[in-house]
């Protein structure tokens, strides 16, 4: 079964700051790789994704993360933060094969102003 | 629609109760799913349909757990003898199709908020 670790549940950090959230997946075969973003009040959304190819995957707002298949992981970075950044991210991974997403726990990051 | 739409968007029920929570997937999407959160948690998958019958339904907890979607269109989550244990929030997902490489976006609804006392 697969499935999804995400530390630091709670992230708070100023704007301009650089954003790392870790994500490291168990599963034993091909995977695709995501993140969702939930802001306060709203649904979740897909941030960016990764199937196959550039292991540097670019998505909206400025955010990118890199699959690094020998350490099982999937980090999302963004350089330098904004406030309207404050959100729910979640890390999630699929079993090529099968069409369900496992969720990490989510990262709850708080920008201040 | 422009997205996925789900009503309501709160239950409370007392437990022992019956409840059908429903989802209307967007429009021409033939893949639809359901998943879970619990606060604090991540989603956790409960079922997902391609059309009208269930691909897969071994994230649902018990038999007290059921979907349909009878018109390949929308789909209702039934929870018979509801617990407090089964309170979350449901979310349900589309998708463009069934895609075994799984490269398709699910794109989830506002969820509901189930309570129950």
């Amino acid at each position: 079964a697969q499935s999804v670790s995400q530390h630091n549940h709670h992230v708070i950090l100023s704007e301009a700051a650089s954003l790392e959230l870790g994500c490291n997946y168990s599963y034993g075969g091909t995977v695709n790789l995501f993140w969702y973003v939930q802001y306060p009040g709203q649904h979740l959304q897909l941030l960016l994704k990764y199937f196959s190819g550039d292991p540097l995957v670019k998505g909206i707002k400025g955010f990118e993360a890199e699959f690094i298949k020998s350490k099982f992981s999937f980090n999302l970075r963004k350089p330098s933060v904004q406030w309207s950044d404050t959100a729910e991210y979640f890390c999630a991974v699929m079993g090529y094969g099968n069409n369900r997403l496992a969720f990490g726990k989510g990262n709850q990051v708080v920008v201040i102003p | 629609g422009a997205g996925v739409s789900q009503t309501p968007s709160n239950k409370v029920t007392e437990k022992g109760k019956y409840v059908e929570l429903r989802c209307d997937p967007i429009s021409g999407h033939t893949a639809l799913y359901w998943y879970r959160q619990s606060l604090g948690q991540g989603p956790e998958f409960l079922i997902y349909f391609q059309g009208t019958g269930a691909a897969d339904d071994s994230g649902l907890p018990n038999d007290r757990f059921f979907a349909v979607r009878p018109e390949g269109s929308v789909s209702t989550l039934k929870i018979q003898r509801t617990e407090r244990g089964d309170s979350a929030v449901y979310l349900c997902a589309s998708s463009l199709t069934f895609n075994g490489g799984g490269t398709d976006t699910q794109y989830f609804g506002p969820g509901t908020r189930l309570t129950v006392l």
